[in-house]
């Protein structure tokens, strides 16, 4: 099955500092979608993007389906912010989402 | 809110039980999935219902079971449970009637299930 890389593994910061997450995949996809895991165990909805650029608000995200590999970008990080990171894939073949491992982040005040 | 709801949000209980966990998809949403979170394991697909039929398999143990009801609600059944059945159980859902992206799926709060 797909394989999907998550870096780095930790990462912490100082409140209002930016941030890169990268999450690479190992096959085609025709979906990738970006999750933050809050502390209370939610899965929220940051991306849906199987390719190309979006933002919202202080995050953003850009995906080139061609070289496998998307990237997730916080900027004027918050407190809120801390979680989990989650990016997911699904391949052309199939239904299912295949989870990376994550990438915790700790914002610092 | 993501639309799609769980019950019960907690749930405790001995090994060798049986549980049932609930799941209603977001209105409209035809295809159901469910997720198992573990601290080994990461999250994991279990199972997809589409429209009342199941749609694909994933690890999921022949001890566990679902389905789809004709109002679309899931349930997911877990029997024989064992200790190492404790987790975080996420139902989502997607493909709506119409409009919108078609794949996004969308997960509820979930399930914590601890097993004594």
């Amino acid at each position: 099955g797909i394989q999907v890389e998550q870096s780095p593994p930790d990462l912490i910061l100082q409140e209002g500092a930016n941030s890169t997450l990268r999450c690479n995949f190992s096959d085609s996809v025709n979906n990738l979608q970006w999750f933050h895991q809050n502390p209370w165990g939610q899965l929220i909805n940051l991306f849906y993007i199987p390719s190309g650029t979006k933002q919202n608000g202080r995050l953003s995200a850009t995906t080139v389906a061609t070289e496998r590999y998307s990237l997730l970008y916080i900027s004027s990080s918050q407190t809120t912010d801390s979680g989990v990171y989650f990016c997911a894939v699904k391949e052309t073949s199939g239904s299912r989402l295949t989870f990376g491992e994550g990438t915790q982040l700790t914002v610092n005040p | 809110d993501s639309g799609v709801t769980q019950t019960p949000k907690h749930l405790i209980t001995a090994t060798g039980q049986r549980v049932t966990l609930r799941c209603s998809p977001r209105s409209g949403d035809l295809s159901v999935y469910w997720y198992q979170q573990s601290l080994d394991q990461g999250l994991q697909f279990l199972i997809q219902y589409y429209n009342g039929e199941e749609r694909a398999k994933g690890n999921i143990l022949e001890r566990f079971s679902a389905q789809q009801f004709p109002d679309l609600h899931s349930e997911l059944n877990l029997s024989s449970l064992e200790l190492g059945d404790s987790a975080l159980y996420f139902c989502a859902s997607s493909v709506p009637l119409a409009g919108g992206p078609p794949d996004t799926q969308y997960f509820g709060p979930g399930t914590r299930l601890t097993v004594l």
